[in-house]
């Protein structure tokens, strides 16, 4: 079974651009997680995604932003870049209705802002 | 609430002797409690958890961690350290009452020769 992949594996950016990036989950899963991975900060809960609904949100303000297709797979969006959002962006995808439960990583992608 | 941490930044072993990584948990709840492994430029890999089954549970790669309730702890041990363990550890907690998962400020594991 393929796991989870995330588009594009590296992006750069500049300051005051958007940027959209993609997570495709394991099949079968249906709930998709993001988290934001910096070495000050380390990992860090964005928002979680279930059947294409926003279930839980971490503490982000609102220039992140999210959303589930009904394949399960999943898009977050930054809009007006600042430097401090340079970091790893990691997608989990989980099996269990209880996603906190276990779940399952991609290999990010490493955004850096200009 | 919960909250995990991680007692060492830095953890560094020889080749062959035994690994311990260090982990003390908080939770309002019976938690879930799982080790992820992250090698360099790689996402994060689960290596074990434990779910209020029996409290010494085997991950792979020879890995295996002790939930020890009165001592909040859930330690993550190896008998005997191979170079391609060299990674960054994350203990992570998770009681569902805030529906995602904590994660610890990790350990990097250092494997000496």
């Amino acid at each position: 079974k393929a796991g989870v992949t995330q588009t594009p594996r590296y992006l750069i950016k500049t300051r005051g651009q958007q940027v959209t990036l993609s997570c495709s989950p394991i099949s079968g899963h249906r709930s998709v997680s993001w988290y934001q991975q910096t070495p000050g900060q380390g990992l860090q809960f964005l928002f979680e995604y279930f059947s294409e609904t926003q279930r839980n949100k971490g503490n982000f303000p609102g220039r992140f932003s999210g959303r589930q297709f009904s394949n399960s797979r999943s898009e977050m969006n930054v809009s007006t870049l600042e430097l401090g959002d340079s970091a790893l962006y990691l997608c989990a995808s989980s099996l269990a209705q209880q996603s906190w439960s276990e779940q399952y990583f991609g290999p990010g992608t490493r955004l850096t802002v200009t | 609430a919960q909250s995990v941490t991680q007692l060492d930044s830095h953890v560094s072993v020889s080749e062959g002797t035994p690994v311990l990584l260090r982990c003390n948990y908080s939770s309002s709840y019976s938690p879930s409690l799982f080790w992820y492994v992250q090698h360099p430029n790689k996402g994060l890999q689960l290596l074990l958890k434990y779910t209020s089954a029996a409290t010494l549970v085997k991950g792979i790669n020879g890995f295996e961690a002790e939930f020890k309730k009165s001592e909040t702890s859930f330690h993550l041990t190896k008998p005997s350290a191979h170079m391609s363990d060299a990674a960054e550890y994350f203990c992570v907690v998770s009681d569902g009452s805030a529906r995602q998962l904590t994660f610890g400020s990790g350990t990097q594991l250092t494997v000496l020769p």
